[in-house]
This record gives C-alpha cells, structure tokens and sequence, in this order.
C-alpha cells in the first residue's frame, strides 16, 4: 500500500464550478497534510496545509482533513482556467519528511 | 515569506561532465533540504535528505558517489551530478524545511533545474 494515494485524473471541470481533489493515506500516525499545486514544467508551490479535522478555508481554496477515515480533501471554489495544473498531496509524520502522492491533473474547461 | 533558489535554473553539458547545482534559502535558515528528480509526466521522487553539517541521506537506488550532496551552510545546499550521461536528463528539484520557532516546518520548493545530458 502506498503511503499516499491520489486519483491521478484527469479532472476536468467546467470554468465556475467546485472541484474537488482527494488524497487518502495510510500512516495514522501522520501529523500534518499539505497540498501543492505544480503547473507543467514548474516546481510544485505550496497551496495550504492543514493539521486538525475539519475544514480549513483559504481564498476560493477549502482543505479538509478526516484523520478518523484517513482523507484529506481540497476543493477549489469557483474554478479557472488557471487553476489547470497537477495538485500533490503531502503527509508528514512527525520530524520525518514529506511523502507525496503522485497528483492529479486537473483541467478546468472555460 | 519562504523563499527558494536554485542555480542553475537549466543546464545542458556534455556526457561524462559533472554539473553542480545549488540550492539556497533565501530568507529563512534551513537545517534540512531536500533534492528531488521529476521526469516528465511522472511524479516527484526524493533522491536524497541534506542536513546541514552532516552526511546527506541517500533514498534506495540513488547513488551516493553520483549524485553528491554537500550542506555546508544553514541556506546553502549543493547536488553535484557526476560523471553525467544522458539518462540523468532531469528536472533537478530542491526543497527547504523551514524550521524556524513557531513556524509551519513545511517545506518549500525552488523553482528547478532542468539538466539535459547531451
């Protein structure tokens, strides 16, 4: 089983809508979440992270954590063009580096 | 703010030339930095762990004696390719855990190099 598993998509979504990203993993012990949003040919940049459950909100950008169903979400508000790249999900247990997910491509469609 | 360097932001050298590549934290110090490999439409695999004053930690199937490491300072890492050949033909990706007290300890990237091995 792999640390941390995301659809790889594609997602595609019409321009306006929510999309919505899920990342699971499989360390309960895992204290911290991240989520980075890497455009073709450019190094991943950090979206937002999270560490408790519940909901996190930032902008049109919305993360949330269910460490219970081990899940971490991020839904993207009134989607754009713009927002079309690869979005990684990140674990980190504690003092121990990141494991990222493979990512899923994302296609916002105007 | 958290920013990340890299020099060179591409490179593209010779088979059997070795290249250096640097990271630098630019306004926070960072004990631990991290190099990555990205082929294309492929995910981020780690190559290695740098702490600052120490040996790197190398990931399994990462050369130690190709790919060297060096974190001589609190904001300065280098990955120096070896002796390369073309299937090292890459986007060399460093990160920098920020550390600092009351801080997120996330990491934080920069923005790549791109080695193509000729």
């Amino acid at each position: 089983q792999k640390e941390v598993e995301q659809n790889s998509g594609p997602l595609s979504v019409p321009e306006g809508a929510i999309a919505s990203l899920n990342c699971t993993y499989s360390d309960r012990g895992s204290q911290s979440f991240f989520w980075y949003r890497q455009y073709s040919g450019k190094s991943p940049e950090l979206i937002m992270f999270i560490y408790s459950n519940g909901d996190k909100e930032d902008g049109r950008f919305t993360a949330q954590l269910n460490k219970a169903s081990q899940y971490v979400s991020l839904l993207i508000r009134d989607s754009q063009p713009s927002d079309s790249a690869t979005y990684l999900c990140a674990v980190k247990r504690w003092a121990n580096n990141l494991f990222f997910g493979t990512g899923t491509r994302l296609t916002v469609i105007p | 703010g958290a920013v990340v360097s890299q020099h060179p932001s591409w490179v593209i050298c010779k088979s059997g030339t070795s290249v250096k590549i640097e990271c630098r934290s630019l306004d926070f110090q960072a004990t631990t930095m991290f190099w990555y490999r990205q082929f294309p439409k492929q995910s981020l695999m780690l190559m290695a762990t740098s702490n600052e004053g120490s040996k790197a930690t190398y990931e399994q199937g990462v050369e130690k004696d190709k790919f060297l490491i060096n974190h001589a300072s609190l904001t300065l890492s280098t990955l120096t390719v070896t002796s390369a050949h073309p299937e090292d033909s890459s986007f060399y990706i460093c990160s920098a855990r920020d550390s600092r007290a009351g801080g997120t300890d996330t990491q934080y990237f920069g923005p790549g190099t791109r080695l193509t091995v000729l």
